[in-house]
């Protein structure tokens, strides 16, 4: 088993609507917990960034991290054609150490 | 103004040749990584430096070998390039040593023929 499982998708949305994204991961030792967004030919930007367990929200982002279940989630809502981008979950175990990220969810959103 | 600079951005050589990734970041970070992104977007760690020593090494093959001149810099050199090594190589940046909220550049193809 992977130590972070992300489906590739693609997954394409209409304008306006809820997305919502997912990872799940192996290693309960993990306690720090990102989501990255990379729109094509460019480095991916940090989106969110979760110290352990809850929910945090950023304007239409929300990043939900349940370590009970070993899951955490980007949810956008109203989403817009500019949120069409490879989304990619990564997680450490301690401050210092590498991240691990996942594969990357390919989202897009028409007009 | 480019927070975290690499060149060149393109890169098309012949199987066997040497070559360098540059990289230089703006923003004051006193760490530094070499990730690795296959063609399947998978992102992986290559290397880390913090403060121009390196931290973290992963399994890559000795043809692959960071140099940092100062915190602000560091370069990649790869020997006798492979058809395997073809791939998007990013460079990135963190505020102290960690590596959570990570600041990459724009990336380079390295496409090895």
């Amino acid at each position: 088993q992977k130590e972070v499982e992300q489906d590739p998708g693609p997954l394409s949305v209409p304008e306006g609507a809820i997305v919502s994204l997912n990872c799940t991961y192996s290693n309960s030792a993990f306690q720090y917990f990102m989501w990255y967004r990379q729109y094509s030919r460019k480095g991916p930007e940090l989106l969110m960034y979760t110290y352990s367990s809850g929910n945090k929200e950023d304007g239409r982002f929300t990043a939900q991290v349940d370590k009970s279940s070993k899951y955490i989630s980007l949810f956008i809502r109203d989403s817009q054609p500019s949120d069409s981008a490879t989304y990619l979950c990564a997680m450490s175990y301690l401050a210092g150490t590498a991240l691990i990220f996942g594969k990357g969810t390919t989202l897009s959103v028409s007009s | 103004d480019t927070a975290v600079s690499q060149t060149p951005k393109y890169l098309v050589t012949q199987m066997g040749n040497d070559k360098s990734i540059k990289c230089e970041q703006n923003l004051g970070h006193d760490t530094m990584y070499w990730y690795k992104q296959d063609s399947k977007k998978f992102l992986k760690i290559m290397f880390s430096y913090n403060n121009k020593e390196l931290i973290i090494n992963e399994t890559v093959p000795n043809r692959f070998s960071p140099k940092s001149p100062d915190k602000a810099h560091l370069n990649l050199h790869i020997n006798s390039l492979e058809l395997g090594d073809s791939a998007v190589y990013f460079c990135a940046s963190s505020p102290g040593a960690g590596g959570e909220k990570l600041f990459f550049g724009s990336g380079t193809q390295l496409s090895v023929l």
